[in-house]
């Protein structure tokens, strides 16, 4: 079975301070990973996959699979990163299952 | 603007009453998603199509929920004799046919309230 957990509901962090949104998943074969981000009053869209290896608005995510993590960083946080983020696994089949969320909240 | 649009963007109806939403895809994107979301949850994947194939369909899902994609482009979800608990956001997403990491595209969604 595909799971995916976000240990945090929400997590706040002084502007410039590091960020680390938390990611783990449950699944037997090798998955697709992704982070979705939700700004207010935006719709749900993509951040990074794990597949391109890029940095997206300063964000990184590595792929541990002895962990089964896939941790979303950023070594400066900034006001405008305060928003949603859902980590996302894509394994069977082509469904797609989202984890819970992490509302991040960055205090000028 | 040439995202995922869906419709109505709210709508409120007696339990018991059926609804149908609609969903215009991304043109070139084959596969075509459905998700609910409830307060304080992530997206929860209810079904998906490849053009106009349902290759699956959430258990979760119960027999009051149909969706259909006719002709490989719109889709339409359509819940009869609806309950207190289907209220919930309602979100439609595309991709294209690039396997496994082919990035979904969300619209803005369709919030139902059943009173």
């Amino acid at each position: 079975a595909q799971r995916v957990t976000q240990p945090e509901k929400l997590l706040s962090v002084f502007k410039g301070a590091p960020v680390e949104l938390k990611c783990n998943y449950s699944y037997s074969g090798s998955p697709e990973l992704f982070w979705y981000v939700q700004y207010s009053r935006q719709r749900l869209q993509l951040l990074l996959r794990h597949i391109s290896r890029e940095s997206i608005k300063g964000f990184t995510a590595d792929l541990n699979k002895g962990e089964t993590s896939f941790h979303l960083k950023k070594p400066f946080a900034q006001e405008e990163d305060s928003a949603m983020y859902y980590c996302a696994l894509s394994g069977d089949g082509l469904k797609v299952i989202f984890g819970p969320g992490t509302s991040l909240s960055v205090i000028p | 603007d040439t995202g995922v649009s869906q419709d109505p963007r709210h709508k409120i109806t007696k339990r018991g009453q059926n609804v149908t939403f609609r969903c215009d895809p991304i043109s070139e994107h084959n596969r075509l998603y459905w998700y609910r979301q409830t307060l304080g949850q992530g997206p929860e994947f209810l079904t998906y199509f490849q053009n106009e194939a349902q290759l699956e369909k959430s258990r979760l899902l119960s027999d009051r929920f149909s969706a259909e994609r006719p002709k490989g482009s719109f889709s339409t979800l359509e819940i009869q004799r609806t309950e207190q608990g289907d209220s919930a956001m309602y979100l439609c997403a595309s991709s294209e046919d690039r396997g496994r990491n082919s990035p979904l595209h969300f619209g803005n969604g369709t919030r139902l309230t059943v009173t």
